[in-house]
């Protein structure tokens, strides 16, 4: 298996759920990003996971909670999320230290929160 | 601020002519542009990246984009275009400064339709 695998790729869950997003990447890279994609916005960066930092975006709400066990995986959990939330979450990774290293994208979860 | 715009929605184009989606850019130092592609139900794709040197940056697909320092714009190109370049196209510029990883800026992106 190659590349971004994010799970589930789509979810529906209400206000008052806990759920988490999981992402993997097989492409031996030791960074890792969320960002989250709505309708007619710019990508908005939502967290980013190396071995040398970790940056996390102060407009995003604490309800989004973001996991990095290792350099391999990242999970985003969720808890008493609003309907401005569903949006596509989508998971990069790439190779910190380069800085013309691209971004690497999985498909994305489609959240809907109802 | 740092900030990236894509100053059209949607560009429409016939099949066979060439095509160009506009980019623009406002960073402080020297700009690390991007573009990606985005089909429907999947994650961005990257297409070509400008760094430093010649201007004109080829890419995947027949894709290249023209760096225009004078005006910050990175737009991007193709001399004939297909069905199948129908999607949804990002600009991105990376924040300059510190810091081992690219944090991208992106664009609220074009959407190219090809008719055949």
């Amino acid at each position: 298996e190659t590349g971004v695998t994010q799970t589930p790729r789509h979810l529906v869950m209400g206000m008052t759920n806990k759920k988490s997003l999981k992402c993997e990447q097989h492409l031996g890279h030791n960074a890792m990003y969320w960002y989250k994609q709505s309708a007619k916005k710019p990508l908005e960066l939502m967290f980013v996971y190396s071995l040398e930092e970790r940056v996390e975006n102060n407009s995003v709400p604490s309800r989004f909670s973001p996991e990095c066990p290792n350099s391999s995986h990242l999970f985003l959990h969720l808890h008493t999320l609003q309907p401005e939330d569903s949006a596509l979450y989508l998971c990069a990774s790439s190779q910190a230290g380069e800085r013309n290293s691209p971004l690497h994208f999985g498909n994305g979860t489609r959240l809907t929160v109802t | 601020a740092q900030s990236v715009a894509q100053p059209e929605d949607q560009v429409n184009v016939a099949e066979g002519n060439p095509l160009t989606v506009k980019c623009t850019y406002s960073v402080s130092g020297n700009p690390y542009l991007f573009w990606y592609v985005q089909y429907p139900n999947r994650g961005l794709q990257f297409l070509l990246k400008y760094i430093t040197g010649d201007n004109l940056v080829k890419g995947s697909y027949g894709f290249e984009a023209e760096f225009n320092k004078s005006q910050t714009s990175f737009h991007l190109k193709k001399p004939s275009a297909l069905v199948s370049d129908s999607a949804l196209y990002f600009c991105a510029v990376r924040l300059p400064g510190g810091g081992a990883t690219n944090k991208l800026i992106f664009g609220t992106g074009t959407l190219l339709a090809v008719q055949p």
